[in-house]
């Protein structure tokens, strides 16, 4: 049984710039969501997919969307980047319905 | 939105010594869950607890849910280095999403 794998691992970034983050969910979970941490904070929901459809959304600006694949692997697009947008992102991954979530080794983004 | 709080921030202790850390709400909370994060790791799913006054034991670790579903606590028996990390709860919200809440954290330092 594979886990939550997410990439890349870090990335560099300026302002204003866009970026993708993926991440493939652990073997038979069919629903991903997506977590912001700031550095020595908990982690910030940002939305969920399922079926390949938002079904939920944290307090994010629209220039945070996402996408999943029939696969069940998403992205995570963020646009327009912000100093205030570095972070580790986290993807975790469950079955829909349930509330134990897997999560992925993060992507660490730095924006200068 | 609703803040999970949790005490304390950060304690650092002997190898050996027991550890306590509180999360607390001012609603109540229809679930806890407990995760650990290692230094650059991370969030590791430990335990959900669902009913008032439960409490559940893994081996050094003991987890209890408050009565009035609004607190709950996790102690670490004889701490080992091995237990250096960030410690969160969070709530669990099951609706059309799953979504997690996470509190503020407790980061735990272990010493010889």
């Amino acid at each position: 049984e594979t886990g939550v794998t997410q990439s890349p691992t870090h990335l560099i970034k300026t302002r204003g710039q866009q970026v993708t983050l993926r991440c493939s969910s652990q073997s038979g979970h069919n629903t991903v969501s997506w977590y912001q941490q700031a550095l020595g904070q908990g982690p910030q929901f940002i939305f969920q997919y399922y079926r390949e459809e938002e079904n939920g959304r944290g307090n994010f600006p629209p220039r945070f969307s996402g996408l999943q694949f029939p696969n069940y692997s998403s992205e995570l697009n963020v646009n327009a980047l912000e100093l205030d947008d570095s972070a580790l992102y986290l993807c975790a991954s469950s079955l829909h319905g349930a509330n134990v979530l897997t999560f992925g080794a993060g992507s660490r983004l730095t924006v200068l | 939105g609703q803040q999970v709080m949790q005490i304390p921030q950060y304690q650092h202790v002997q190898e050996g010594e027991d550890f306590t850390t509180y999360c607390n709400s001012s609603t109540t909370l229809s679930n806890i869950q407990w995760y650990k994060q290692r230094p650059g790791g991370h969030p590791v799913f430990l335990i959900q607890l669902v009913k008032s006054g439960e409490v559940k034991k893994q081996k050094r670790l003991t987890f209890q849910f408050g009565e009035a579903k609004k607190n709950s606590s996790l102690h670490i028996t004889a701490t080992q280095t091995t237990d250096v990390g960030t410690y969160f709860c969070a709530e669990a919200y099951t609706g059309t999403a799953s979504k997690l809440t996470f509190g503020t954290g407790t980061r735990l330092q272990v010493t010889l």
